[in-house]
């Protein structure tokens, strides 16, 4: 069974500030995805990684998946009241999985004061 | 831009009633998948479907659960006769075709509470 960790769970910090979010596993993935949950919504995806190390940039969010496929993080700078919301990793088994099942994270929740 | 949609947003049954909760997922999808997520839990994944057969399941996904693909839009989730512990938020997803990189879309769930 793969597992995700995330870390921190819960995080307040004021408008200004950065922050990273970190997504841990001792499995590999063929890709990773980030999603953002608003109370009373399905997770809306923010981005995919799919090769080791990569950067992928979305304004002021840096997503990076580990060089090993086992980790990822976000990375938010000059946080706004705005990115307040649950924070999402999700991860795909390796090629040969047919269903390409997701294996989710705890959840990272973000509250970000004016 | 397509989104999945899922109906009721909210069904209320009594404990041992059967209940079907319903999804349209984006049109030119392939793969449909159930997620449910338990009242401050991971999200946890039950089934997944491609070509009108069960790829993929769960441990959770028992024998009181089934999906079907009734017709050309439909994706639906049944589950026999609801217990307590079914009580969730259950999410329909689907995504384009073959290849890990291509992401699933999620709808907006339907909370199903189980008396």
């Amino acid at each position: 069974t793969q597992l995700l960790e995330q870390s921190p769970q819960f995080l307040s910090i004021q408008e200004g500030e950065n922050l990273t979010v970190y997504c841990n596993s001792s499995s590999v993935f063929s890709s990773l995805q980030w999603y953002r949950q608003e109370p009373g919504e399905g997770p809306v995806l923010l981005v995919t990684v799919v090769t080791g190390g990569e950067v992928k940039k979305l304004k002021r969010l840096t997503f990076q998946f580990g060089d090993a496929r086992k980790d990822s993080s976000l990375h938010i700078t000059a946080a706004q009241p705005g990115d307040t919301g649950l924070y999402l990793c999700a991860g795909s088994p390796l090629q040969g999985d047919a269903g390409n099942m997701l294996t989710f994270g705890g959840g990272t929740r973000l509250m970000v004061k004016p | 831009e397509p989104e999945v949609t899922q109906t009721p947003s909210h069904q209320v049954t009594q404990m041992g009633q059967e209940v079907i909760l319903r999804c349209v997922p984006i049109s030119n999808h392939l793969y449909f998948y159930w997620y449910r997520q338990i009242l401050g839990q991971k999200v946890e994944f039950l089934v997944s479907f491609y070509n009108n057969e069960i790829s993929e399941k769960s441990e959770i996904f028992d024998d009181q659960f089934s999906v079907e693909r009734p017709d050309g839009s439909n994706f639906t989730l049944k589950i026999r006769s609801t217990k307590l512990e079914d009580s969730a938020m259950y999410f329909c997803a689907s995504r384009p075709g073959t290849g890990g990189a291509q992401p699933q879309h999620f709808g907006d769930g339907t909370r199903l509470s189980i008396l």
